[in-house]
């Protein structure tokens, strides 16, 4: 199984350019995570989805947007890149209502914006 | 206050040693602790999972939590080289009935370094 796959792994975008990353599972969970790793910050929560046609804005959802067209897919969008979302993106999923499972997170995506 | 508050470190030990990773937090309604690990340039995986307070063993690795005291804890016993990662903890109050209000709480990270 591949699991959460990320891509791009790397990016860098000039200020006010857009992008999409890109999120996929296999493992048809219906709990769908963005998150973002600054150093030394911990992970914050941007966007989740409880499953298809559902999203939910996290903790720090300012200059991103989100779709869940289908169980599979989680893509994020980032409209008119600051220097402020430099950062590691991390997709998660979860494949359960059980408050004991885990997520199960991609390898990242490390996006600079300069 | 933060709600979680993890020492970032980094904290270098021989190999062999026991480590004490440990987190506080200030919200009494969290009822569900987990340790995730990071290895470097990877995503986080769980680790070890502990429900209110008690102590919980998995191998090498125990999970306290006192809730008591808002203390979680993470050991590692004969600490290997491969456990070199960033240490994440972990906290939410569950999920409400309809499934929608998940919230999981992460501290900043510790970072492990163990040296052969």
């Amino acid at each position: 199984n591949a699991g959460v796959t990320q891509t791009p792994k790397f990016r860098i975008l000039k200020i006010g350019q857009s992008m999409t990353l890109q999120c996929a599972q296999d493992m048809n969970h219906n709990y769908m995570y963005w998150y973002r790793q600054d150093p030394g910050m911990g992970l914050k929560l941007i966007y989740y989805s409880v499953g298809a046609g559902i999203t939910d804005k996290g903790e720090v959802p300012n200059g991103y947007n989100v779709s869940r067209s289908t169980t599979e897919d989680f893509p994020l969008r980032l409209e008119l890149a600051a220097p402020s979302q430099t950062s590691v993106y991390f997709c998660a999923s979860e494949g359960s209502r059980h408050y004991n499972s885990p997520l199960h997170f991609g390898n990242g995506t490390r996006l600079t914006v300069t | 206050q933060k709600e979680v508050e993890q020492d970032p470190g980094p904290l270098s030990v021989p190999e062999g040693a026991i480590v004490s990773l440990n987190c506080t937090y200030s919200n009494s309604a969290f009822q569900y602790f987990m340790w995730y690990r990071q290895y470097s340039r990877k995503g986080p995986e769980l680790l070890m999972y502990t429900y209110s307070s008690g102590n919980k063993e998995d191998g090498r690795f125990t999970a306290q939590v006192d809730k008591s005291s808002k203390y979680i804890s993470l050991f590692i016993r004969d600490s290997q080289p491969s456990d070199s990662a960033t240490y994440l903890c972990a906290m939410n109050r569950g999920r409400s009935s309809g499934g929608s209000n998940y919230k999981l709480t992460f501290g900043k990270g510790t970072l492990l370094t163990v040296n052969p």
